[in-house]
């Protein structure tokens, strides 16, 4: 299957710092980027919708300023997340959808805020 | 009402088991559905997709209820490496939204 690559794998940061995860589809073009957040015990959820050259689609409760997304070429989307603060931690994974509509993930950033 | 509900378990069984899953959702504008699999700290893995008529790959048979809204994972001669996270999907027209349930943890014991 395709190849999704996230950069950091794990990221500790002090509060109020800014932190950017990159996405990136390795051997395929993603118009279409997803980033998602996944809390101990709890299921991924959706954050936002990324689509290459236009603004990204927010879920209902993400605050699109402190959640920067960028899609700025077919194989990168990055996510900042602003002024981090310790309910920030979590587990952040991208996936991207190829041309058969399938989306794969990347292997996820482990954020923690101090 | 959570959009996909699952029996968080854990399901402890010894090898060889069989084991089932459930999982409902609400929405009945639902159009594809999606068994994933999750290992601990790590992304999800496309496990196999559920249809209405039903499909099996292997050890692994997922069936598809429309009318009750209802979708099952049937596990039989269970592994080891089995153990893991089952992750209930679906999706809406589009194909563009994943939601996921909170999934099932399965230990597999010798």
């Amino acid at each position: 299957g395709a190849v999704v690559s996230q950069h950091p794998s794990r990221v500790i940061c002090k509060s109020g710092t800014s932190v950017k995860i990159e996405c990136r589809s390795l051997d395929f073009q993603a118009t279409t980027m997803f980033w998602y957040r996944q809390f101990p015990k709890q299921s991924l959820m959706l954050m936002a919708t990324s689509n290459e050259g236009s603004k990204a689609t927010y879920e209902q409760g993400v605050e699109k300023d402190k959640f920067l997304i960028n899609h700025a070429s077919l194989t990168l989307s990055t996510l900042t997340v602003t002024s981090a603060h310790p309910e920030d931690s979590s587990f952040y994974i991208c996936s991207a959808r190829d041309g058969s509509n399938e989306q794969f993930f990347g292997p996820g950033t482990r954020l923690t805020v101090l | 009402r959570k959009e996909v509900e699952q029996d968080p378990g854990p399901f402890n069984v010894p090898e060889g088991a069989t084991v089932a899953f459930n999982c409902t959702y609400s929405n009945s504008a639902s159009q594809s559905f999606f068994w994933y699999r999750q290992d601990c700290r790590k992304e999800p893995k496309l496990l196999m997709s559920v249809y209405s008529s039903g499909n099996e790959d292997g050890r692994f048979t997922a069936q598809l209820n429309r009318a009750s809204q209802y979708i099952s994972l049937l596990i039989r001669d269970s592994k080891l490496s089995d153990s893991a996270t089952y992750l209930c999907v679906v999706t809406f027209t589009g194909f563009q939204k994943l939601v996921f349930g909170t999934g099932t943890r399965l230990l597999v014991s010798p």
